[in-house]
């Protein structure tokens, strides 16, 4: 199962746009990359998911280059309510993903006023 | 989209008695469901994949005779506690997979007296 690795916590202002990436150096060629967003006492809720190149839905987009190896998070003018903790998965896949997802230590985005 | 709803959502025990976490898929059919424990500040831990018809598949360190898992059907699977001890306190999160992603429960936070 691929490793990822993220920044253990980053800090922004309301506003701007925060970019996170995620290592996941041995990626295998069917697995996808998801984000995943947790508020505390809650369940993680899906934010997007790619294979390769750009992924771009109404909250996130998703950055990936060529080799796969890595993955980059964009929240465009993030507001205090982005607050949380964003995890980044490999694994998994379209068509009914049974593989089992192995979560990283997530990256806690704070938010300032 | 699909909906994993998880009960109870809070469960208080006495040290030594057994506690039982509800998981339903709403609107589709779970053959596969994801059991993770968090701690506080850390991220989620896999604790055992549930299949629907068959013994649950424990990950390394995880006792199977404390943390009871079945899946009777494919909308419902069940976690209990045997003998909670404070150290069991805990928040347990299900999850499914669905065509590619993976939906998360509510969560259930344990916490044992």
């Amino acid at each position: 199962l691929a490793k990822t690795t993220q920044p253990i916590s980053m800090d922004s202002y309301e506003g701007q746009e925060v970019n996170i990436t995620c290592s996941h150096n041995n990626i295998a060629t069917n697995d996808y990359i998801t984000w995943y967003q947790q508020f505390p006492s809650q369940g993680p809720r899906f934010i997007i998911q790619g294979y390769k190149t750009k992924v771009t839905n109404e909250v996130a987009s998703l950055f990936i280059p060529a080799d796969r190896k890595s993955s980059t998070l964009s929240l465009p003018r993030v507001s205090l309510s982005d607050t949380a903790v964003y995890y980044c998965l490999v694994g998994g896949g379209y068509g009914g993903a049974t593989n089992k997802l192995i979560f990283g230590t997530g990256t806690l985005l704070a938010v300032q006023p | 989209g699909a909906v994993v709803s998880q009960h109870p959502s809070r469960v208080i025990c006495k040290s030594g008695t057994s506690v039982k976490i509800e998981c339903r898929s709403l609107d589709f059919q779970a053959t596969t469901m994801f059991w993770y424990r968090q701690f506080p500040k850390q991220s989620l831990m896999l604790m055992a994949t549930s299949n629907e018809g068959s013994k649950a598949t424990y990950e390394q360190g995880v006792e199977k005779d404390k943390f009871l898992i079945n899946h009777a059907s494919l909308t419902l699977s069940t976690l209990t506690v045997t003998s909670a001890h404070p150290e069991d306190s805990s928040f347990y999160i299900c999850s499914a997979p669905t065509t590619g992603e993976l939906f998360f429960g509510e969560g259930s936070r344990l916490t044992v007296l």
